[in-house]
Formats: C-alpha cells, sequence, structure tokens
C-alpha cells in the first residue's frame, strides 16, 4: 500500500490476555518504530528495528512487551499478559533508507491501533 | 533524559489570526526537530522538518524555526483557517536516529 498499515484499528481485549499488533512498513522502508500514546500522557518511543535487528529497545516498558520483524518488512508488537495500563493507541512509522536524497529520517506514521484492556 | 515540552497545551483563535506555538528541548544534541499535525482518530503528519544545522522551514503558511542553543522552536502559522484545528507535536529524534521524543501537543481549535 502507499502508507504505512496497521491492524487490528480496535482491539477490545481481557485483562491478562495476550494482544498481538502488526503493521506493514512502506516498501523500502528499512526502519521501523513503534510508539505508544497513552491518554493525557505524550507520544512515547518503544523499539526501533534497522532490518530485521532491534538496536534499540530502550523503550519497552517491561518484559511482558516484545516485538519482532521478519523479511525487512512486517513487525509485530506482542503485549503479553495484558493490563489495564497498557491501554493506548499503539502507533507504527517506518522511514527511508539514511542514504535516500530525501529528507533523511522523516518518519511515516500509520493510524495506529486502539488497544482497550478491560 | 531528553524531555520536550510545548507551550500552550490549547489555544482556541478565530479565522485569520496569525499565531505561534512553542516547543522547548532540554538536551541540544538532537538530530533533527520536526512538527506533526495529529488529528482526532487519525496517525501524525509530518508538517516541517529541520535539520538540526538548520535555521528553519517553510512550508505554504507555516514556518519553523530551530534555535538549537537555547534549545527552543516555534511554529508560526499565518492566517490560520478552521481547517488547522487539531493537534501539533513537536518532536526531537536523538543523536542516534533511533528515536524521536515527543512533547504533549498544542490543541489547536480554529473557528469560523
Amino acid at each position: 500500500g502507499a502508507g504505512v498499515s496497521q491492524s487490528p484499528s480496535n482491539k477490545v481485549t481481557e485483562k491478562g490476555k495476550d494482544v498481538e499488533l502488526r503493521c506493514d512498513p512502506i516498501s523500502g522502508h528499512t526502519a521501523l518504530y513503534w510508539y505508544r500514546q497513552s491518554l493525557g500522557q505524550g507520544l512515547e518511543f518503544l523499539i526501533y528495528f534497522q532490518g530485521n535487528s532491534a538496536p534499540d529497545k530502550s523503550g519497552l516498558p517491561s518484559d511482558r512487551f516484545s516485538a519482532e520483524r521478519t523479511g525487512g518488512s512486517v513487525s509485530t508488537l506482542t503485549i503479553q499478559r495484558t493490563q489495564q495500563e497498557d491501554s493506548a493507541v499503539y502507533l507504527c512509522a517506518s522511514s527511508p533508507p539514511t542514504h535516500t536524497a530525501i529528507a533523511k529520517n522523516i518518519q511515516y506514521f500509520g493510524a495506529g491501533t486502539r488497544l482497550s484492556v478491560l | 533524559k531528553q524531555e520536550v515540552t510545548q507551550i500552550p497545551a490549547a489555544l482556541s483563535v478565530p479565522e485569520g489570526e496569525n499565531l505561534v506555538l512553542n516547543c522547548s528541548f532540554t538536551d541540544s544534541a538532537i538530530y533533527n526537530l520536526q512538527w506533526f499535525r495529529q488529528d482526532p482518530g487519525k496517525g501524525l503528519t509530518s508538517l516541517l522538518l529541520i535539520q538540526s544545522s538548520q535555521r528553519e522551514q517553510t512550508s505554504g503558511r507555516l514556518n519553523a524555526s530551530l534555535d538549537k542553543s537555547s534549545g527552543r522552536s516555534t511554529l508560526y502559522i499565518a492566517a490560520s483557517q478552521p481547517g488547522d484545528s487539531a493537534t501539533y507535536l513537536c518532536a526531537v529524534l536523538n543523536q542516534a536516529g533511533t528515536a524521536l521524543i515527543f512533547g504533549k501537543g498544542t490543541t489547536l481549535s480554529v473557528s469560523s
């Protein structure tokens, strides 16, 4: 597709269940990022991928959170044993290779997945 | 730890006014600074990106400035329109280029 695609757009789950959130970046974008936007909070960085590796995982809030990326494309963010404080909008972004001529490090965002933990 | 602050948190203006949104950051070691727009229920749209070596960028009615030494950026919107109503987010990219650090945003309402 033309933009970053995230699915599902909305997810309601019960406390204690595991959830998987999916991100399809823009074709050809090598960098992928996950962010979280909680009610009343700003956007918080979670994890950064370059290709299939994650050199910066510093924003993951606990070991219940993990993410992977396969084939240098699709990424999945997994939250295990969800808690109510995990309720937020999870945003994914991608950016093109840094050697490209266009402005470096512009991140293109998806519409997000709204997660509600009951 | 880098912190980004945006003032004001909310702003209401009549159509046609020129306005300024402010952003400050605590660590001047940044790769770049971006201004985004967020509409309710939507993702983020990049408005302007200023590299750390630049002082300002312009796009249409928008002008963003960067004073890295003082840790400040402003977004100037000329001749505001109701369609400009949205939340405006300022973000700095860390020097490693791996993470955007966001402010909490300024919610703008332009009345006709």
